[in-house]
């Protein structure tokens, strides 16, 4: 199947910093990706879609300009939480759409950034 | 708006128990719906995926029956090993987001 990374795997920063996160599709190009949040314990919530060459579309209720979304490339994309709170803490994770050979699509995720603002 | 329910919360069992884990969704109009496995502090891993068309995929000792116009979908895994001890989320797509159930945490005792 498809590969998507994520790095850093894990951050640590101080309260009031920005913490810039990459989400990378390995062997596909991806003119969608998607950036989720989780919580301990609950489920994944989807915080904004990601699109190539525009900007990003948000959910309601996230702050668009607290996670900006930066979709430069067909391969990349970034999430930067700006100013983090202890609050933002938590486990994200992004996925991107390719294409299947065999017709359709599929999302694929990366393995998710465990953010701890301090 | 898209709800995604899954019962139980947590489920613990006997090593060679078969395991059955239910999801169920509000709105039908689905594209697809797929069964994730999530390790502690981990990514997600994509186990079966059905598309709205479908009734039921299988791979190996997993099967996931959907039954769109009830809005549920049920996974079935056999003979349980400790191995299968982890998270498994549910999530369904409309209009390529996915939403995604809270999990049901497996424990397979050895």
């Amino acid at each position: 199947g498809a590969v998507v990374s994520q790095h850093p795997s894990r951050v640590i920063c101080k309260s009031g910093t920005s913490v810039k996160i990459e989400c990378r599709s390995l062997d596909f190009q991806a003119t969608t990706m998607f950036w989720y949040r989780q919580f301990p314990k609950k489920s994944l919530m989807l915080m904004a879609t990601s699109n190539e060459g525009s900007k990003a579309t948000y959910e309601q209720g996230v702050e668009k300009d607290k996670f900006l979304i930066n979709h430069a490339s067909l391969t990349l994309s970034t999430l930067t939480v700006t100013s983090a709170h202890p609050e933002d803490s938590s486990f994200y994770i992004c996925s991107a759409i390719a294409i299947l050979l065999a017709g359709g699509d599929e999302q694929f995720f990366g393995p998710g950034t465990r953010l701890t603002v301090l | 708006k898209q709800e995604v329910t899954q019962i139980p919360a947590a489920l613990s069992v006997p090593e060679g128990e078969n395991l059955v884990l239910n999801c169920s969704f509000t709105d039908s109009a689905i594209y697809n719906l797929q069964w994730f496995r999530q390790d502690p502090g981990k990514g997600l891993t994509s186990l079966l995926l059905i598309q709205s068309s479908q009734r039921e995929q299988t791979s190996g000792r997993l099967n996931a029956s959907l039954d769109k116009s009830s809005g549920r979908s049920t996974l079935y895994i056999a003979a349980s090993q400790p191995g299968d001890s982890a998270t498994y989320l549910c999530a369904v797509t409309n209009d390529y987001k996915l939403s995604f159930g809270a999990g049901t945490t497996v424990t397979v005792r050895a």
